[in-house]
């Protein structure tokens, strides 16, 4: 089983600069779910969708869109990198009834 | 809303120390809690989970107990290891979403 797989792995942006971070889980998982996490901060839901089809913000949305394109994907994109953004990302995915979350590796994102 | 609160890290302790990390909630109806765990470079792994009040999840010599009177669920091992230095978040999961804690950097010495 892959479980939750996130790509890429690592990114250098310009400011200004645009793109979409992907995640796709293999689990048949409704929920899904886009973090960050800073130094000193923990981890930050950006984006989540509760089923296919639906998608909600999270405690720091701005500068973010998102798309669950079907079940098994749920997209995060950047329309135009800033600094701040610059951060390790988690995408995640869980089953209601059993509520445990699945990790990502991340994505370690640079914007210079 | 629901949150989390952790004690503030680093937690250093020698190899074989006792440890504690505390953690307390606040939720609205019956979240299920978690500890998670993440060692450097790598993204987030389940360390144990607690589904109802008196739980007590355990994994790995881990052991967190779902105390509902107290709404905490801290995270405890009777002998650390230097493999067990990491970062520990603290999580709990409602109706939709699952928040966490700020984590809680271990570090432990030879």
């Amino acid at each position: 089983n892959a479980g939750v797989t996130q790509t890429p792995k690592f990114q250098v942006l310009k400011t200004g600069q645009s793109m979409t971070l992907q995640c796709a889980q293999d689990m048949n998982h409704n929920s899904m779910y886009w973090y960050r996490q800073d130094p000193g901060m923990g981890l930050r839901l950006i984006y989540y969708s509760a089923s296919e089809g639906t998608t909600d913000k999270g405690e720091v949305p701005n500068g973010y869109n998102v798309s669950r394109l079907n079940k098994r994907e749920f997209s995060l994109r950047l329309e135009s990198a800033a600094p701040s953004q610059t951060s390790v990302y988690f995408c995640a995915s869980s089953e209601e009834g059993r509520k445990v979350g699945f990790f990502g590796q991340g994505t370690r994102l640079t914007v210079v | 809303g629901n949150s989390v609160t952790q004690m503030e890290g680093p937690v250093t302790l020698s190899e074989e120390a006792f440890l504690t990390i505390n953690c307390t909630y606040t939720a609205t109806g019956y979240p299920s809690l978690f500890w998670y765990v993440q060692y450097p470079g790598e993204g987030l792994q389940l360390l144990l989970k607690a589904t109802k009040a008196d739980d007590k999840g355990s994994n790995k010599g881990f052991e967190a107990t779902y105390r509902k009177e107290t709404t905490s669920f801290h995270l405890e091992k009777g002998s650390v290891q230097v493999s067990d230095s990491a970062v520990y978040f603290c999580a709990l999961k409602g109706f939709q979403k699952l928040v966490f804690g700020t984590g809680t950097r271990l570090l432990v010495s030879p």
